[in-house]
């Protein structure tokens, strides 16, 4: 089975703080996404990584950026916590283009 | 029942019922069509897929209709049970790899 780890399910973290979410596959998939979910917004892409160090801009990366150093490992970083990112954060992984992703349980940020 | 889509959030429907979930997608150039099921508290899973050469893919009481002419989706849920109660996204996949997901639809299954 895929399995696709988001480092904590729960975080609270200060406004102006560095926080760094971490998700990890162990399929050796090509693509990994962040999306962050929104009541009455749905998922929304923040980042996509479609090989190791490379990475594409989603539809609300302003405040994020990324990090994929490993193929295995894709990190979502707030340079600078707001509060308007308290948000469920969900980590997917895909084999490649013409595939489903599968998604980690989901990171709860509150911001405060 | 049935839903329409970005305007309308939330179906209810009986059980036993069929349920239809409508989703227009925004990109002509998508070839790669996804829906997934959200239960409460848990990550996105996988239900059923269609390519863009095909224009209906049928599961285990699922089917996928995919009108390319007019750019929409449509999940059909047979036999409803309470156990299908959940929220329901539709997903585009450009040629690119890139994932991009509808609004979603909550579908609620009434005993």
């Amino acid at each position: 089975d895929v399995k696709v780890t988001q480092s904590s399910r729960y975080l609270v973290k200060r406004t102006g703080e560095k926080v760094f979410l971490e998700c990890v596959q162990d399929m050796d998939h090509e693509n990994m996404f962040w999306y962050r979910q929104d009541p009455g917004l749905g998922l929304r892409l923040i980042y996509f990584s479609y090989d190791v160090k490379m990475k594409e801009k989603g539809d609300i990366p302003e405040g994020y950026s990324v990090s994929r150093e490993k193929k295995e490992r894709f990190s979502l970083i707030l340079e600078s916590a707001s509060t308007n990112q308290t948000s469920m954060y969900l980590c997917a992984s895909s084999p490649d283009r013409d595939t489903e992703a599968f998604f980690g349980q989901g990171t709860r940020l509150t911001v405060v | 029942g049935e839903s329409v889509g970005l305007h309308l959030p939330t179906l209810s429907v009986q059980e036993g019922d069929n349920s239809i979930i409508n989703c227009a997608y925004s990109n002509s150039a998508s070839d790669y069509f996804i829906w997934y099921k959200q239960e409460s508290g848990k990550g996105p899973q996988f239900i059923i897929d269609i390519r863009s050469n095909m224009d209906k893919r049928q599961g285990q009481r699922v089917t996928v209709l995919l009108n390319k002419t007019v750019k929409h989706l449509s999940l059909q849920i047979a036999a409803t049970q309470p156990g299908d109660s959940a929220v329901y996204f539709c997903a585009e996949k450009d040629q690119g790899g890139k994932l991009i997901f509808g609004q979603g639809t909550e579908l609620s299954v009434k005993p």
